[in-house]
């Protein structure tokens, strides 16, 4: 069984700043993928980025990138340039050994004016 | 690609009735899940189809729900005897190959 755990409830940010989002995850599989999804208030589920377990290089999207430490198991989203419309639930999720995303409980992200 | 769709986009019903939701994938996905999202909480995983066939079922998936892919197209997802614990929004996402998962919109239940 997957397990994901976002720790930070709430986080808020500057415009144009950086913030930091959290995850941790347990697994017993070998290979597995890491999402951070984002949830606009109403609107669709967006994929942001995508680790692949088996690379070692952290992966990257324009101002969103993560810090992977697979023996940490932990799983960081890091936004850059924050704008206002990164407001969101950011979710992180695991995929490993089935199809489903295991989810944790989410971030929610204000970006102040 | 006009992504994936979810009807209704809210629907709201009496406890004791049967309710039925339906996802239209992008086209050309062969992989369709469905998932239950509570408030305040992360979206979990309810079942999945690899074309008509059902190959994942969670066990929050009691034998009150049933969901039917009957041609590799749409889904729908029926719950029976709606129970108040029931509300949730209801998530619907394709992919194509086991990649990349993209979600709808939802269909928002609340049963009074």
């Amino acid at each position: 069984a997957q397990t994901v755990t976002q720790s930070q409830p709430e986080m808020s940010v500057q415009e144009a700043e950086t913030v930091t989002l959290s995850c941790t995850y347990d697994t017993s599989e070998s290979d597995y993928y890491l999402f951070w999804y984002k949830q606009p208030p109403s609107r669709q589920m967006i994929l942001v980025i995508r680790q692949e377990a088996y690379k070692q290089q952290n992966a990257t999207e324009n101002r969103f990138s993560v810090n992977f430490q697979k023996a940490a198991k932990s799983f960081s989203l890091k936004i850059s340039d924050s704008q206002l419309g990164d407001a969101a639930m950011y979710f992180c999720a695991a995929q490993g050994g089935s199809e489903k995303l295991v989810f944790g409980k989410g971030t929610k992200l204000t970006v102040n004016p | 690609d006009t992504g994936v769709s979810q009807n209704p986009r809210h629907k709201i019903t009496k406890r004791g009735q049967n309710v039925t939701f339906r996802c239209d994938p992008i086209s050309e996905h062969n992989r369709l899940y469905w998932y239950r999202q509570t408030l305040g909480q992360g979206p979990e995983f309810l079942t999945y189809f690899q074309n008509e066939a059902q190959l994942e079922k969670s066990r929050l998936l009691s034998d009150r729900f049933s969901a039917e892919r009957p041609k590799g197209s749409f889904s729908t997802l029926e719950i029976q005897r709606t129970e108040q614990g029931d509300s949730a929004m209801y998530l619907c996402a394709s992919s194509r190959f086991g990649n990349i998962q993209y979600f709808g919109a939802g269909t928002r239940l609340s049963v009074l």
